[in-house]
């Protein structure tokens, strides 16, 4: 059975820093292009960033380029999102989520870890 | 950036009717749009990729159809389950960009 669970979430102070982790179980994490994918309160779905299997490529959305950075280690099945600078506006539910084998529309979900910014 | 814009934003539908809900991209986007059910305070979830393909394990009342610029999502006969939030999803192109969200609500 595929498992995402997401770590790492809290309340952070404007300019604060944070670091997301996506545990992974149930597949061959290193086949598959891992991706974040955030929600803020009473919103509707934000794609965030994507990586691929050897960390080759990565795509940011432009209001978080510069301050988050994604990664992953597939030895340890896991996802990374890094966020510095944080904003008022990256409060939000953030997701965990694996590719398709083909293509960059997401099969499986986490369960979200909530990151809140604020003084 | 390409920009998803669903239709309608919110309905109301009886148990049994035939529910579908509309997704216009800005440009082309061939058959690289996926469909996602959520319901509240849960994750989404996968209903429908490269326009038509069903995801395992979900009912066959779902269905999907569109390509280039015009998507639909089909309810057959809807359920009481099906009450949630449904968001189309590019991946055409990055940025990947989703729809803004349709409420769907059971009377």
């Amino acid at each position: 059975e595929v498992q995402l669970v997401e770590s790492g979430g809290g309340l952070v102070k404007p300019g604060g820093s944070l670091r997301l982790s996506c545990a992974a179980s149930g597949f061959t994490f290193s086949r598959y292009s891992m991706n974040w994918v955030r929600q803020a309160p009473g919103k509707g779905l934000e794609w965030v960033s994507s990586i691929s299997t050897s960390s080759s490529y990565i795509y940011y959305t432009d209001s978080v380029e510069g301050r988050f950075t994604i990664s992953r280690d597939n030895a340890k099945n896991s996802l990374y999102l890094q966020m510095n600078s944080l904003r008022a506006e990256d409060t939000a539910v953030y997701f965990c989520a694996r590719d398709r084998n083909t293509s960059s529309s997401f099969e499986y979900w986490g369960q979200g870890t909530l990151v809140t910014v604020s003084s | 950036d390409i920009q998803m814009t669903q239709s309608p934003s919110s309905l109301s539908a009886s148990v049994g009717d035939r529910v579908t809900i509309t997704c216009r991209a800005s440009q082309g986007i061939s058959i690289w749009l996926a469909w996602y059910q959520q319901k509240p305070e849960k994750a989404p979830k996968s209903l429908i990729y490269t326009a038509s393909n069903l995801q395992s394990g979900v009912p066959s009342r779902f269905s999907g159809s569109g390509s280039g610029t015009d998507f639909t999502l089909t309810i057959s006969s809807l359920q009481p389950e099906d009450s949630a939030t449904y968001y189309c999803q590019q991946y055409n192109s990055y940025p990947l960009t989703f729809g803004q969200g349709t409420r769907l609500e059971i009377k």
